[in-house]
């Protein structure tokens, strides 16, 4: 069964503008922790933000917020005022016990002028 | 700064040749990951390490891939008699812990391309 879900595999957005890239998760454990990566073109993976399962608000980090609905396995990535920069792949991660990371498929991100 | 570094950056090699690829952590980083990444999909988990112990093996890992991390520092990921399948990017990470975030810091890749 796919632990991560990311439904959308492009996305388009105007600059200045906020986009939600949705990630969807399965797990049964009670302790886990959620990422996002940012992935240019270049291929280095670039952490941006973790949401802890215990932590009850909502992660943020610059422009980078993280929407996270426990109740609905859910950890939507918000990116506010997108920059063209902002064009990459993002990857929803999660991590089940102590190291173990399973990442989704992926949502390209396009960032128009 | 002195961020995850692995080398080669790019192998060409030939089908049923071995390869060896190398992954330098943060220095203070205590754990070591492997992934591989295909086309249009997630890093897969390969392989992990704690100083130089390696604790988990993916099913992903056939016995053509064995990797070191001799001294709780570098790491080694070979690959022998290669497979056109095999072709891919190898990602290294590293992490600290005991951390209450667990975050990953990815290296570069290595684009492995089996002809």
């Amino acid at each position: 069964a796919q632990k991560i879900t990311q439904t959308q595999p492009g996305m388009f957005v105007q600059e200045k503008e906020a986009v939600t890239l949705d990630c969807t998760y399965d797990t049964s454990d009670q302790s886990y922790g959620l990422f996002w990566y940012k992935q240019p073109s270049s291929g280095e993976m670039i952490f941006l933000i973790y949401q802890g399962s215990y932590d009850e608000q909502n992660a943020t980090e610059g422009r980078y917020s993280l929407n996270f609905q426990k109740a609905r396995k859910s950890a939507n990535l918000v990116i506010s005022a997108s920059q063209l920069g902002d064009s990459a792949m993002y990857f929803c991660a999660m991590r089940e016990g102590g190291f173990k990371t399973i990442f989704g498929a992926g949502t390209r991100l396009f960032v128009k002028a | 700064d002195t961020g995850v570094s692995q080398d080669p950056r790019h192998k060409i090699t030939k089908r049923g040749q071995n390869v060896t690829f190398r992954c330098d952590p943060i220095s203070e980083h205590n754990r070591l990951y492997w992934y591989r990444q295909t086309l249009g999909q997630g890093p897969e988990f390969l392989t992990y390490f704690q100083n130089e112990a390696q604790l988990e093996k993916s099913r992903l890992l056939s016995d053509r891939f064995s990797a070191e991390r001799p001294k709780g520092s570098f790491s080694t990921l070979e690959i022998q008699r290669t497979e056109q399948g095999d072709s891919a990017m190898y990602l290294c990470a590293s992490s600290l812990a005991p951390s209450g975030r667990y975050e990953q810091f990815f290296g570069p890749g290595t684009r492995l391309t089996v002809l």
